[in-house]
């Protein structure tokens, strides 16, 4: 079954909307999670990296002030669009790894569609 | 972070073996080879990881030549389901550490 959970799955806002997504991971603690973003027959492109208790990290690129992230506690991390727009529709995948190494599990995505 | 280079797509046939490569040559000695799955609106889904040599799960091998430089992932026998875009990835694979994706390869399996 599922190690990593996101909510919703699918979300459709008017522009100029807030939308959040949740990324849970199930049975371990998550110290660190990585948020991605998918365009259609794109690869997974790395927007940040959520840290519990402290500031996300933000690639090159990504506007932290847009995608507001927040790790408030082991399970959870939460993604914002904010002010959504047509170019924010994606697909967004969180991930985590379970236990000190090895195996990044990832969430079944969020589709967001702006309208 | 390396670098890694697959080829965009690949076809097969029900029942046979397929085999990608993945070249990965500014490897580092702490990293790992993990190979995902991915299907259409899914999120990705881990395969095999290796190091070095021979790995084999359930469902798939993974062979490392000594230099680490490049590496196969072997699917015997695959079906239908298996259509689905694969993805090499080079990383510490700790946590912590993220991984950065390629452009994966594209496999279409007909029957």
């Amino acid at each position: 079954g599922a190690v990593v959970s996101q909510h919703p799955s699918r979300v459709i806002c008017k522009s100029g909307t807030s939308v959040k997504i949740e990324c849970r991971s199930l049975d371990f603690q998550a110290t660190t999670m990585f948020w991605y973003r998918q365009f259609p027959k794109q690869s997974l492109m790395l927007m940040a990296t959520s840290n519990e208790g402290s500031k996300a990290t933000y690639e090159q690129g990504v506007e932290k002030d847009k995608f507001l992230i927040n790790h408030a506690s082991l399970t959870l991390s939460t993604l914002t669009v904010t002010s959504a727009h047509p170019e924010d529709s994606s697909f967004y995948i969180c991930s985590a790894h379970r236990g000190g190494s090895g195996e990044l599990f990832f969430g079944e995505g969020s589709r967001l569609t702006v309208l | 972070l390396a670098k890694t280079t697959q080829p965009i797509s690949m076809d097969s046939y029900e029942g046979q073996e397929v085999n990608i490569t993945c070249s990965h040559n500014n490897i580092a000695t702490n990293d790992y080879i993990t190979w995902y799955q991915q299907f259409p609106s899914q999120g990705p889904r881990f395969i095999i990881q290796g190091y070095k040599t021979k790995v084999t799960n359930e469902v798939a091998s993974l062979f490392i030549p000594a230099d680490r430089k490049s590496s196969t992932l072997s699917l015997p026998r695959v079906s239908l389901s298996d259509t689905a875009v694969y993805y090499c990835l080079v990383g510490e694979g700790q946590a912590g550490t993220a991984l950065i994706f390629g452009k994966g390869t594209t496999l279409s399996v007909s029957s």
